[in-house]
């Protein structure tokens, strides 16, 4: 079993449309959590990342962590075809060292 | 600022060939890593550093060399391809250190295709 797990996907939505992304963990000591966006051939550029439980909000997006569950999520509000892209979890115990999810394919239509 | 940068962009070795791999950041940062991405499992640890002159295996070293003879540069070595390394390669950079949140994000070049046939 994967340290992290994360739904493939894809995910498809009409433009507007909230999109709602998670992750489950199984490693207690992960106190980072972060959330990831790659572009199709592009490398993966940091969204957000928050310190243990609880929420943070950055405009359109949302980043939730639940310790207690071994969850995490990430909401993109009002989403926008050029939130396209794939979307990877990635959480750190210590040493900062990052252990990702596989990662979740985003298409949002015009 | 360049940031990360790697080179070459794309490969193509025959099994048994050596290559090796260049990652420059230009951040001043002390930690580098390289990961490769395979269809569905994400970016996986291959090796880091946390400083010139250090290396430290990851989750799938085996394989792999490094060094990091420069604080600016990581390079990624394989002595003998095998068509299991055919991946995408990325180089990441962090500062590393300090309390602060920012320390522990980590930038990423814009990958290498390696194919080994």
């Amino acid at each position: 079993q994967k340290e992290v797990e994360q739904d493939p996907g894809p995910l498809s939505v009409p433009e507007g449309a909230i999109v709602s992304l998670n992750c489950t963990y199984s490693n207690s000591a992960f106190q980072y959590f972060m959330w990831y966006r790659q572009y199709s051939r592009k490398g993966p550029e940091l969204l957000m990342y928050t310190y243990s439980s609880g929420n943070k909000e950055d405009g359109r997006f949302t980043a939730q962590v639940d310790k207690s569950s071994k969850y995490i999520s990430l909401f993109i509000r009002d989403s926008q075809p050029s939130d396209s892209a794939t979307y990877l979890c990635a959480m750190e115990a210590a040493g900062n060292k990052l252990t990702f999810g596989g990662g979740t394919r985003v298409l949002v239509k015009p | 600022n360049a940031g990360v940068t790697q080179t070459p962009k794309f490969r193509v070795l025959k099994t048994g060939q050596s290559m090796t791999l260049l990652c420059a950041q230009d951040m001043n940062h002390e930690y580098m890593y390289w990961y490769r991405q395979d269809p569905g499992m994400g970016l996986r640890l291959i090796h880091y550093s946390v400083g010139e002159g250090t290396t430290a295996k990851g989750e799938v070293p085996d394989g792999y060399n490094v060094s990091r003879l420069k604080k600016q540069n990581f390079l990624l070595g394989l002595e003998s391809a095998a068509p299991s390394q055919t991946s995408v390669y990325f180089c990441a950079s962090s500062y590393g250190w300090g309390g602060s949140l920012a320390a522990h994000e980590q930038f990423f070049g814009p990958g290498t295709r390696l194919t080994v046939l």
